[in-house]
């Protein structure tokens, strides 16, 4: 089973920032938060992942909470291109053994709006 | 470039007959997934391998089979023995240092 919580849909106006709440309280020490999107009919896409950092690159930024219990993703200015589910994901570094495979949950669609 | 590719992009096949769908990466990536997909729902994994002529099953493996016979290359068969085989597949591979998954294009198989 997923680890993590996410709302089954969110709309955006275009140009607005888009904000995507993950709930993952039993995350433990070793997992990072990682973040992925899928366009209709197509493979997930990496988007961003982190520990306990905030961290930003050219797509998105990801707030993590102190406690580590919660994230948002933030798309800063979501384009129609934007819409798709977005998964939130938590998975161990540990490369060896099943702890490291991505556990896909049903996710959030995001619906940007013109 | 370097990427995963499936193919077919589209398969068909009758009840009861046995299907491959390929997966080639050339990213020298170690591990490589597969995972279904089916409408309105998330990932599950099939099968993963994390070395050649290695291999371990996932949470739904029962009907497939899979080989690793070289490092880019990791197929997937799709047997008369899976009930529900209508999905859309999903490949995946992850490098050694473990950050980003990248995922092919997937194969929408559909029995008739």
């Amino acid at each position: 089973d997923a680890k993590t919580t996410q709302p089954p849909s969110m709309d955006c106006a275009e140009g607005r920032a888009a904000n995507l709440p993950c709930n993952h309280s039993t995350i433990s020490g070793n997992e990072y938060v990682y973040w992925y999107r899928q366009i209709h009919s197509q493979g997930p896409q990496y988007i961003i992942h982190g520990l306990k950092n905030n961290e930003t690159n050219e797509m998105a930024s990801l707030i993590i909470t102190e406690d580590r219990k919660s994230s948002t993703l933030i798309l800063p200015h979501a384009t129609l291109r934007d819409t798709a589910v977005y998964y939130c994901i938590v998975r161990s570094l540990n490369y060896g053994g099943s702890q490291g495979n991505l556990i896909f949950g049903k996710g959030t669609k995001l619906s940007v709006k013109p | 470039d370097g990427g995963i590719t499936q193919s077919p992009k589209y398969l068909f096949r009758k009840e009861g007959q046995n299907v491959t769908l390929s997966c080639e990466q050339n990213l020298n990536h170690d591990a490589m997934y597969w995972y279904r997909q089916d409408p309105g729902q998330g990932l599950r994994l099939i099968y993963y391998s994390q070395i050649v002529n290695d291999f371990q099953k996932g949470d739904i493996a029962e009907g497939y089979s899979v080989s690793r016979e070289k490092k880019e290359s990791f197929p997937l068969t799709v047997t008369s023995a899976q009930k529900n085989p209508t999905a859309f597949y999903l490949c995946a591979s992850i490098s050694h240092s473990y950050n980003e998954q990248f995922f092919g294009p997937g194969t929408r198989l559909t029995v008739l």
